[in-house]
């Protein structure tokens, strides 16, 4: 069974600083790493994904993620904050069985405060 | 803009009703997936199909069921409504069939209201 974890439901963060979003996994075999971020009014964009290799993922508008097998986690990052990265941040994993289809976490509302 | 398109952005119904959901898949994708996404249920995977075929099945009531077209198209169908069927649809479409390293490409949605 496959299970993701995103532990805060909001972080805020101020213009320009950096900003983490965390998400921690369970899995059975190799985890297959996604994270989507949910515009107001919008559908899923996808912004990058963790396959294999380089623990250090660099995905859409400047994001990235860091995948730390040992403590389970694939954790969303940028360096500096955008107003415009206000959004609802969703992290999923791949299940590996049947439909190989995407299991996601419960989604943190991240707020970019001016 | 992922390439998928789903209509129509809103509906609403009365409870009982039936409604029909549209999904488009980028082009050259053969797998389409229907997920709901709902307060208290978070975003749940339905059903796939990939190239005319049902393939998997997730947290699908009965009272919903799904097919793809020949053209790739797909259509959710959702029966005998109710209240907590109220939630935002999406349709995510990937080249191969679900592949884990491949990436799904979301719709915007379609919101659907149960009055």
């Amino acid at each position: 069974a496959q299970s993701v974890a995103q532990p805060e439901d909001q972080v805020n963060v101020a213009e320009g600083n950096p900003l983490t979003v965390k998400c921690t996994y369970s899995v059975s075999g190799n985890p297959y790493l996604f994270w989507y971020v949910q515009y107001p009014n919008r559908g899923l964009q996808f912004l990058l994904k963790y396959i294999t290799g380089d623990n250090l993922v660099k995905g859409s508008y400047g994001f990235e993620a860091e995948f730390n097998k040992s403590q389970t986690s694939f954790h969303l990052k940028k360096p500096s904050a955008l107003v415009s990265d206000s959004a609802l941040y969703f992290c999923a994993v791949r299940v590996l069985t049947g439909a190989n289809n995407l299991f996601f976490g419960t989604g943190t509302r991240l707020t970019v405060i001016p | 803009d992922s390439g998928v398109t789903q209509t129509p952005k809103h509906l609403i119904t009365a409870t009982g009703q039936r409604v029909t959901l549209r999904c488009s898949p980028r082009s050259g994708d053969l797998s389409v997936y229907w997920y709901q996404q709902s307060l208290d249920q978070g975003l749940q995977f339905l059903i796939q199909y990939y190239n005319g075929e049902e393939r998997a099945k997730g947290n699908i009531l009965e009272r919903f069921s799904a097919q793809q077209f020949p053209d790739l198209h797909s259509e959710l169908n959702l029966s005998s409504l109710e209240l907590g069927d109220s939630a935002l649809y999406f349709c995510a479409s990937s080249v191969v069939e679900g592949a884990p390293t491949d990436t799904q490409y979301f719709g915007p949605g379609t919101r659907l209201t149960v009055l």
